[in-house]
């Protein structure tokens, strides 16, 4: 079984840029999840959707952050405009109901000059 | 409000000793549990959950964990630890009410000296 495919693996965008990053959960799952991970504050929710609703974004996040899930096998995180203080590891992981087990993918590092 | 805290950022061992991470978990009830390991460049892998039942639970790579509620606490152990389980490891929890949602512990950094 495919696992969770996060695209781009790295991308670097100069300060004031959109960028966007994709997901594609385990088939059949029903929660998709979007964290972000630094050193300093590890993993933070950014959004978390059951079938396809949106049910929490982080209340930090919500003015240039925006996750979409434009049908149930794929999501997009969009950041616009971007900031330095953005530069993180941005992990997608999905899960199926009732088994709380989250399947992680394996990052998108963005960099933000 | 839930949180997870691991009180040790790093831990060296010698490889062959054993291994203890700890984890303390503030939650008005019981919580799911479980413990998350990222290896270099990659996501993180379930290593072990704790649900309901037996406090002491087994996970891969001959990892156990045990849950104590008087303690509010959920440490991950291994008795023999190998090089190739330096990575870092994730203590984290979910609650019954907010579906699958994770709230995780800042991790602790494993080294594992030759």
């Amino acid at each position: 079984d495919a696992g969770v495919t996060q695209t781009p693996r790295h991308e670097v965008a100069e300060k004031g840029q959109t960028i966007i990053l994709k997901c594609e959960p385990v088939s059949g799952h029903n929660d998709l999840f979007w964290y972000r991970q630094t050193k300093i504050q590890g993993l933070e929710l950014l959004s978390y959707f059951r079938s396809k609703s949106l049910m929490e974004d982080g209340g930090a996040f919500k003015d240039r952050f925006k996750a979409e899930m434009l049908n149930s096998s794929f999501s997009t995180l969009k950041i616009q405009p971007t900031e330095p203080k953005d530069s993180a590891v941005y992990l997608c992981a999905s899960s199926s109901i009732p088994s709380g087990q989250l399947y992680f993918g394996e990052g998108s590092k963005l960099t933000v000059l | 409000a839930q949180s997870v805290t691991q009180p040790d950022a790093r831990v060296t061992v010698s490889e062959g000793a054993s291994l203890q991470l700890r984890c303390k978990y503030s939650y008005s009830a019981t919580p799911y549990l479980f413990w998350y390991v990222q290896y270099p460049r990659q996501g993180l892998q379930l290593l072990l959950k704790y649900y309901s039942g037996d406090p002491v639970v087994q996970g891969v790579n001959s990892f156990e964990a045990e849950f104590s509620k008087s303690n509010s606490s959920f440490h991950l152990q291994k008795a023999s630890v190998h090089w190739s389980d330096s990575a870092v490891y994730f203590c984290a929890l979910s609650m019954i009410s907010a579906g699958n949602k994770l709230t995780f512990g800042i991790g602790t950094r494993v080294l594992v000296r030759p």
